[in-house]
């Protein structure tokens, strides 16, 4: 099974500020089968990043993936308001499809 | 438009069974891999299971192998998870979600606003 580990647990961020968000996983990620979302308490999760660099539909372009191997960055370039929010990647290229712990961005 | 719409959730005793279900609509439900993913309440995601668009191939998490099942009715665009010998451990959240891509593997791109399945006594 491949563990992944979300850096750091929480990180608090004004408005504006640029936030990065790690992800380790404990084997090579194949095909870098690896994605982000964003959840927010009471709705479903939202893909913002799959195969660790390719903004989803709909998705703002300051937010950008990148990273292969084992690890991992997402980077939201300045953050809006509605930016704060739980952030997990997710590996999908071997069974288990693992999520890692996730990320809380809250406000300082 | 696409849209999940899961059912079936409850209350259960632990020990008992529980099927959910999720109907899709708005895509040609056929072609896409379908998903269960959870979310323990004030916890982080966990994958569930999966199962390809002909369900050729299924997955499980180790957390709920011989104890759930996955399945779709292409013809009904409808996917299931047949919940058995169920625990307190898996109350949770339980969402279904679509693939991206419908040729190749990918992230989570539709969700459904989720079922609320509670285990207890």
């Amino acid at each position: 099974e491949i563990v992944l580990t979300q850096s750091p647990g929480t990180l608090s961020l004004s408005p504006g500020e640029r936030a990065t968000l790690s992800c380790r996983a404990s084997q090579s990620v194949s095909s870098s089968y690896l994605a982000w979302y964003q959840h927010k308490p009471g709705q479903a999760p939202r893909l913002l990043i799959s195969g660790a660099s390719s903004r989803a539909t709909g998705i703002p372009d300051r937010f950008s993936g990148s990273g292969s191997g084992t690890d991992f960055t997402l980077t939201i370039s300045r953050l809006e308001p509605e930016d704060f929010a739980v952030y997990y990647c997710q590996q999908y290229g071997n069974s288990p499809f693992t999520f890692g712990p996730g990320t809380k961005v809250d406000i300082k | 438009e696409v849209q999940l719409v899961e059912s079936g959730g409850g209350l259960v005793k632990p020990g008992g069974s529980l099927r959910l279900s999720c109907a899709a609509s708005g895509f040609t439900f056929n072609i896409y891999s379908m998903n269960w993913v959870r979310q323990v309440p004030g916890k982080g995601l966990e994958w569930v299971s999966s199962i390809s668009s002909s369900s050729s191939y299924i997955f499980y998490a180790d957390s709920v192998k011989g104890r759930f099942a996955i399945s779709r009715d292409n013809a009904k665009n409808s996917l299931y998870l047949q919940m058995n010998s169920l625990r307190a451990e898996d109350t949770a959240v339980y969402y279904c979600a679509r693939d991206l891509h419908n040729y190749d593997s990918s992230g989570y791109y539709y969700w459904g606003q989720g079922t609320l399945v509670t285990v207890s006594s």
